[in-house]
């Protein structure tokens, strides 16, 4: 059974672009998580999103949006990217959502923006 | 709320035992364990419930207690490949997110 695939792997943005990541979860995995992972925060929660619909948040500025597929693959978007911006950002997925489902996490997204 | 993990970093000889800590301030309903290697994504360890359970996985096992709102890792007899960075996360219960700590970095050296 494939893992979660997130592209692309690596990328490198100007100061006030914008970026699309992906994620495609594990096949039956309908619940799709993101986070951002940096070395002095660790592992920071963006969004959750189950059958198309956002269902938790984190604590981060509306430049950063996502979406799910009906298929279940999952997207974020940061607008006006600033220096802090860059990140590994990863996807999670699990079969359900609530407490005690596990997630199983892809390899990531490196951004750096310059 | 962000679940506190202690120690932050630990260095051991190979066959030497570990312990790591996590603890949150409000009542839980579940604790997940990861480890993360240097560029990999982070690789599912155990999940422990309410209910103060402990699991196993060779050498490696959990507990978690529901009155304290704490977790434990244990290592036993460690080996070359546990090296990496240790994560807990924790649930509070139906709803909510999955909220990571921020990491044990664990050196085995030969």
């Amino acid at each position: 059974k494939a893992g979660v695939t997130q592209t692309p792997r690596y990328l490198i943005k100007t100061r006030g672009q914008q970026v699309t990541l992906s994620c495609s979860p594990i096949s039956g995995h309908r619940s799709v998580s993101w986070y951002q992972q940096t070395p002095g925060q660790g592992l920071q929660f963006l969004f959750e999103y189950f059958s198309e619909t956002q269902r938790n948040k984190g604590n981060f500025p509306g430049r950063f949006s996502g979406r799910q597929f009906s298929n279940s693959r999952s997207e974020m978007n940061v607008s006006t990217l600033e220096l802090g911006d860059s990140a590994l950002y990863l996807c999670a997925s699990s079969t359900l959502r609530g407490p005690g489902n596990t997630i199983y996490f892809g390899e990531g997204s490196w951004l750096t923006v310059v | 709320q962000q679940p506190v993990q202690s120690p932050q970093a630990v260095i051991l000889r190979e066959g030497e035992d570990a312990v790591i800590n996590c603890s949150s301030s409000k009542a839980l309903y579940s604790v997940h364990w990861y480890r993360q290697k240097h560029g990999e994504a982070p690789v599912f360890l155990m999940i422990l419930l309410k209910g103060g359970e402990q699991k196993g996985h060779e050498k490696i096992s959990a507990s978690f207690n529901e009155k304290k709102q704490q977790s434990s890792l244990y290592l036993t007899a460690s080996q070359l490949s546990y090296s990496g960075t240790y994560f807990c996360g924790t649930e509070r219960g139906s709803g909510d997110k999955l909220t990571f700590g921020t990491g044990t970095r664990l050196a085995v050296r030969p």
